[in-house]
């Protein structure tokens, strides 16, 4: 069983659109929780970046964490074409040498339609 | 935002050279860096950490001495891939630790 899974999609919509993209993972050492959006042949950037459980809102993007059921999502409002990417979950565990070590989920390609 | 670059961005080369890749935060201080790998289609996998001025920690599976990590500055980390093999051929990209996990652009690296 990998740490952390993520459906890879892909996930198709029409633009206008809320996406919603979840992980689930098993450590329950993670703390750190992240989501990053990767367009083809680029780096990941970093979209949200959240500690411990909770909801955090940065215009478009709603990221919530529920370490209880180890769930995080990521919402996507009002979805638009330049949205279309991979998105990546990704997660560390707080302190010592483990700190900033992230472990990935697979992605999930969106891509949104006009 | 923090910045982190990549150089080459693409590289091809013939089997048994090394390739050398830099990674630079722009406009931040790194005492930490990491380098990751990714196949096509596939997520990024963690190689090893790059530490300014100590040695770099390797992820179980990654031979130390043929992906040489150097870690001279607090603002570079190198990435040497030393007698690269076809198989060798993939996305690689550092990141940099900050608020958060800064990635650069990362370097597609092809081996003929």
């Amino acid at each position: 069983q990998k740490e952390v899974e993520q459906d890879p999609g892909p996930l198709s919509v029409p633009e206008g659109a809320i996406v919603s993209l979840n992980c689930t993972y098993s450590n329950s050492a993670f703390q750190y929780f992240m989501w990053y959006r990767q367009y083809s042949r680029k780096g990941p950037e970093l979209l949200m970046y959240t500690y411990s459980s909770g909801n955090k809102e940065d215009g478009r993007f709603t990221a919530q964490v529920d370490k209880s059921s180890k769930y995080i999502s990521l919402f996507i409002r009002d979805s638009q074409p330049s949205d279309s990417a991979t998105y990546l979950c990704a997660m560390s565990v707080a302190g010592g040498t483990s700190y900033g070590k992230l472990t990935f989920g697979q992605g999930t390609i969106l891509t949104v339609h006009p | 935002g923090a910045v982190v670059s990549q150089h080459p961005s693409w590289v091809i080369c013939k089997s048994g050279t090394s390739v050398k890749i830099e990674c630079r935060s722009l406009d931040f201080q790194a005492t930490t860096m990491f380098w990751y790998r990714q196949f096509p289609k596939q997520s990024l996998m963690l190689m090893a950490t790059s530490n300014e001025g100590s040695k770099a920690t390797y992820e179980q599976g990654v031979e130390k001495d043929k992906f040489l990590i150097n870690h001279a500055s607090l603002t570079l980390s190198t990435l040497t891939v030393t007698s690269a093999h076809p198989e060798d051929s993939s996305f690689y990209i550092c990141s940099a630790r900050g608020q958060g996990q800064f990635f650069g652009p990362g370097t597609r690296l092809t081996v003929l």
